[in-house]
């Protein structure tokens, strides 16, 4: 049964960097063609897809946010690391992570709960 | 990066009601790489489609996906009552975009 988990500051200040961690079970990251992604949600809002990382260490991002980004891994954790640098109340949302599955690269078929992140001084 | 335009913004229907919601790209979406949504208040994305027509694991077959290229419909036969919720599409490309959403609320 794979699941995930995501884990982080509930609240940061504008200019900060945030850090999210997912920690994951259930498959691994050094399998062929798999992947986790990260994906927020604004209260109220549709969601935005952020970014991707494969077992190859290929990383992929949202062209909006590239700047902003960094995606790594930790196999031996069975981690996913997001940081999201220069916060502003905007990023202020739901940060979801998922798996993305070897035969489908990108579709994300089994998502953690969410972890909800408030930028505000 | 492909906008993924999703109608109507929110479908009014009573239970037992055919529900048809689109997704159209401003771009044609490579092999069909496009995948539906469910998301219920307080509650992950759960995965209803991929492939553009492919059932996810456990997924009740009154959900369908059909389209290709840019025009793309989640059809669910006879909504049940867990199924309002705000369905998003997705094309998981090589820059994945998400729709706006569309609300199913109960009429």
């Amino acid at each position: 049964q794979i699941t995930l988990k995501e884990s982080g500051p509930t609240l940061v200040k504008p200019t900060q960097t945030l850090t999210l961690t997912c920690t994951f079970s259930g498959f691994s990251l050094s399998t062929s063609g798999v992947g986790v992604g990260w994906i927020r949600q604004p209260p109220g809002k549709a969601l935005e897809w952020l970014a991707l990382i494969y077992w190859d260490d290929d990383k992929r991002y949202s062209p909006s946010l590239k700047s902003r980004l960094t995606i790594t891994k930790d196999t031996s954790k069975n981690q996913v690391v997001l940081t999201m640098t220069n916060m502003d109340p905007v990023d202020t949302a739901t940060y979801y992570c998922a798996h993305s599955p070897r035969v489908a690269a990108g579709l994300l078929d089994v998502w953690g709960q969410g972890t909800t992140v408030t930028v505000s001084s | 990066e492909i906008v993924l335009t999703q109608s109507p913004g929110t479908l009014s229907l009573s239970p037992g009601e055919r529900a048809t919601l689109s997704c159209r790209a401003s771009q044609s979406v490579s092999s069909s790489y496009l995948a539906w949504y469910q998301q219920k208040p307080g509650q992950a994305p759960r995965l209803l489609i991929y492939g553009a027509s492919s059932r996810a694991t456990g997924i009740p077959d009154r959900f369908s996906g059909s389209g290709s290229g840019t025009d793309f419909t989640l059809t669910i036969s006879r909504l049940e009552p867990e199924d309002f919720a705000v369905y998003y599409c997705q094309q998981y490309g090589s820059s994945p975009t998400f729709g706006q959403g569309t609300k199913v609320e109960i009429k």
